[in-house]
């Protein structure tokens, strides 16, 4: 299953499926990003980050893919399991400051 | 390590009242930063601390709010007489000196304003 980010705020996939999370982030001077995984009731958990000067980063079962070209940010989940249903957000540090700047989310459910 | 500690986890307060949010940081950790969720929406950065000192206030309301990260103790991000709109999530994150790497976020305090 795939998602536009913004434009599909939720994504439901089958259970072993791989996911596709979008975001697109707004400043080109942009030059750490992370991804969070937050489930209902928690704060923000870290799955993954890549600096600007990368375009791909692989974890366990998850890579992060950046195109600075269009500003734009993937995950990839592979074989999606049902632990995985939560809301993921993109966060952009900018070259200034230290605080992030939060996509709006994607909501995806795992079907059993 | 106890990771960033975040308390109350839920805070009730009558409309006008005061809201004191606690956060102690990781251990070893002593940049901390304030960020509010409302509900079905990202995280809105607040402010940035270390120990004694405000760094970047740029997200915080002009009025009400104020933050403050002592030498000894918690951080605390304060509301005063608090409305409805105030009604959210609020998450601390920490992170060590010099680097965001390592950014870790605390569960977060659910206030309610009623």
């Amino acid at each position: 299953g795939e998602s536009v980010g913004l434009h599909l705020p939720t994504l439901s996939v089958q259970e072993g499926d791989n996911s596709i999370i979008n975001c697109a982030y707004s400043n080109s001077a942009s030059d750490y990003f992370i991804w969070y995984k937050q489930e209902s009731g928690k704060g923000p958990q870290f799955i993954i980050d890549i600096r600007s000067n990368m375009d791909k980063r692989q974890g366990q079962r998850v890579t992060v893919l950046l195109n600075k070209t269009v500003k734009h940010l993937s995950l990839q989940i592979a074989a999606t399991q049902p632990g995985d249903s939560a809301v993921y957000f993109c966060a952009e540090k900018r070259n200034t400051g230290n605080q992030f700047y939060f996509g709006t989310g994607t909501s995806l459910t795992v079907i059993p | 390590n106890a990771g960033v500690m975040q308390n109350p986890r839920h805070l009730v307060r009558r409309r006008g009242q005061e809201a004191r949010l606690r956060c102690s940081p990781m251990k070893g950790h002593s940049h901390v930063y304030w960020y509010r969720q409302l509900p079905e929406e990202g995280l809105k950065f607040m402010v940035y601390l270390q120990k004694e000192n405000i760094i970047d206030e740029s997200g915080m309301p002009k009025e009400r709010f104020s933050a403050e990260f002592p030498k000894e103790g918690p951080s605390i991000l304060r509301i005063q007489q608090v409305v409805r709109g105030d009604s959210a999530a609020y998450f601390c994150a920490s992170s060590p000196v010099g680097r965001v790497y390592g950014y870790t976020f605390g569960s977060g305090t659910r206030l309610t304003v009623v």
